[in-house]
């Protein structure tokens, strides 16, 4: 079964543009979460989709969006970049069933903001 | 606050020897926790779970202990492989914060052989 692809795997964008990175999860997971991952703050979590919703969001401004389609991909974008927005995103999918569930990630897309 | 806490930045250890990885957490409501690994230039490879109403959960070489009262966790790797240099991570969640999971800033093994 293939993994979680992430494309691109490294971007390089003008702070003020905007930027949309997507995530095919694993076949059969219906569940997408989104991290970002700095070296000051480590992984924190973005935002959760399941079945086409946002069911979780996490603590990033509104400029931070994102969407899932109906084959569960999921795409994540991120308006007027700031320099502080340079992070590796990555997401991850899972097959949630009842009560809580493993999530596997992607290998994620490094994004720098210069 | 760091409401996931892994107070040691590095560990090194022996090849055959165990490895324990600790980790604490602040907030009650925590139920379900998970450990992931990490190799450069990779995603988090998942490695094992356990949920609050065990106090044990082995998987192989990987065991992970949960002290609720302790709100304290440990993974502990027997024996440890040089191939299990990577940096650890573990991550908690509860039933409302669904796959909102928190986590630690890291650990980093080293296995020497």
């Amino acid at each position: 079964k293939a993994g979680v692809t992430q494309t691109p795997r490294y971007l390089i964008k003008t702070r003020g543009q905007q930027v949309t990175l997507s995530c095919s999860p694993i076949s059969g997971h219906r569940s997408v979460s989104w991290y970002q991952q700095t070296p000051g703050q480590g992984l924190q979590f973005l935002f959760e989709y399941f079945s086409e919703t946002q069911r979780n969001k996490g603590n990033f401004p509104g400029r931070f969006s994102g969407r899932q389609f109906s084959n569960s991909r999921s795409e994540m974008n991120v308006s007027t970049l700031e320099l502080g927005d340079s992070a590796l995103y990555l997401c991850a999918s899972s097959n949630p069933g009842q009560g809580y569930y493993e999530q596997y990630f992607g290998p994620g897309t490094r994004l720098t903001v210069t | 606050d760091q409401q996931v806490k892994q107070n040691s930045p590095s560990l090194s250890v022996q090849e055959g020897r165990i490895s324990i990885l600790n980790c604490d957490y602040t907030n009650s409501m925590f139920d379900y926790f998970l450990w992931y690994k990490k190799y450069p230039a990779e995603g988090p490879t998942f490695l094992i779970s356990i949920s609050s109403i065990k106090d044990k959960n082995e998987d192989g070489r990987f065991t992970v202990f949960l002290n609720k009262s302790a709100k304290h966790l440990s993974l502990h790797i027997v024996p440890s492989q040089p191939g299990d240099s990577a940096v650890y991570f573990c991550a908690a969640s509860a039933v409302n914060y669904g796959q909102n999971f928190v986590f630690g800033p890291g650990t980093r093994l080293s296995v020497l052989p």
